[in-house]
């Protein structure tokens, strides 16, 4: 079956300083990787959306300077938190699809980011 | 309005009883439904997905819709304690995935 393998599964750093996030599909071309990200006792909350090779979509709200987006690759998407402060403190989970109709989203396993 | 409401608070249920689930929807353009299962502090597991109205069962799991009135459910039959766990429902429209904040469930040995 899919797999989406996402690292570090846990991060903690100093805040002002950047987090870098991999998202991998290991066994499909992934076109369209997606990043959430769930605080405690909440749902998850769409980020952005990536497609291999162009700008991520970002949802409404979300500072698209501070959260960096690359998907580069068919395999690889990353997130990369700038300049991160403690309430960018949050449970960031990755999914992806195997073409651009739904076919049940793969989720990585997750990182928790704790900015201190 | 919220795109996926669950709107039930903690459900406890005895080992071996059914735990009911339900979950509305606002958009009309949402062609397929989830529902995902949440252990703390791990990522969401697709557990169900319907996409026509009526009933599908996979297992202990029995998912039904209502396109016409927007409604989503699922049932767990003879629930263990290892279904203890966040039940998040969602919808898939429009070319992205909306979630419901999640339904707890414990189950009591």
């Amino acid at each position: 079956g899919a797999v989406v393998s996402q690292h570090p599964s846990w991060v903690i750093c100093k805040s002002g300083t950047s987090v870098k996030i991999e998202c991998r599909s290991l066994d499909f071309q992934a076109t369209t990787m997606f990043w959430y990200r769930q605080f405690p006792k909440q749902s998850l909350m769409l980020m952005a959306t990536s497609n291999e090779g162009s700008k991520a979509t970002y949802e409404q709200g979300v500072e698209k300077d501070k959260f960096l987006i690359n998907h580069a690759s068919l395999t690889l998407s990353t997130l990369t938190v700038t300049s991160a402060h403690p309430e960018d403190s949050s449970f960031y989970i990755c999914s992806a699809t195997q073409d651009r109709t739904f076919y049940g989203y793969t989720f990585g396993s997750g990182t928790r980011l704790t900015v201190v | 309005q919220k795109e996926v409401e669950q709107n039930s608070g903690p459900l406890s249920v005895p080992e071996g009883a059914i735990a009911s689930l339900n979950c509305t929807y606002s958009d009309r353009v949402s062609q397929s439904f989830f529902w995902y299962r949440q252990y703390s502090g791990k990522s969401p597991e697709l557990i169900m997905s319907i996409y026509s109205n009526g009933d599908k069962e996979d297992g202990r799991f029995t998912a039904q819709l209502n396109k016409a009135s927007q409604y989503v459910s699922l049932l767990i039959r003879d629930s263990q304690p290892s279904d203890s766990a966040t039940y998040l429902c969602a919808a898939y429209g429009n070319n992205r995935l909306a979630f419901g904040k999640g339904n707890q469930v414990v189950v009591i040995p």
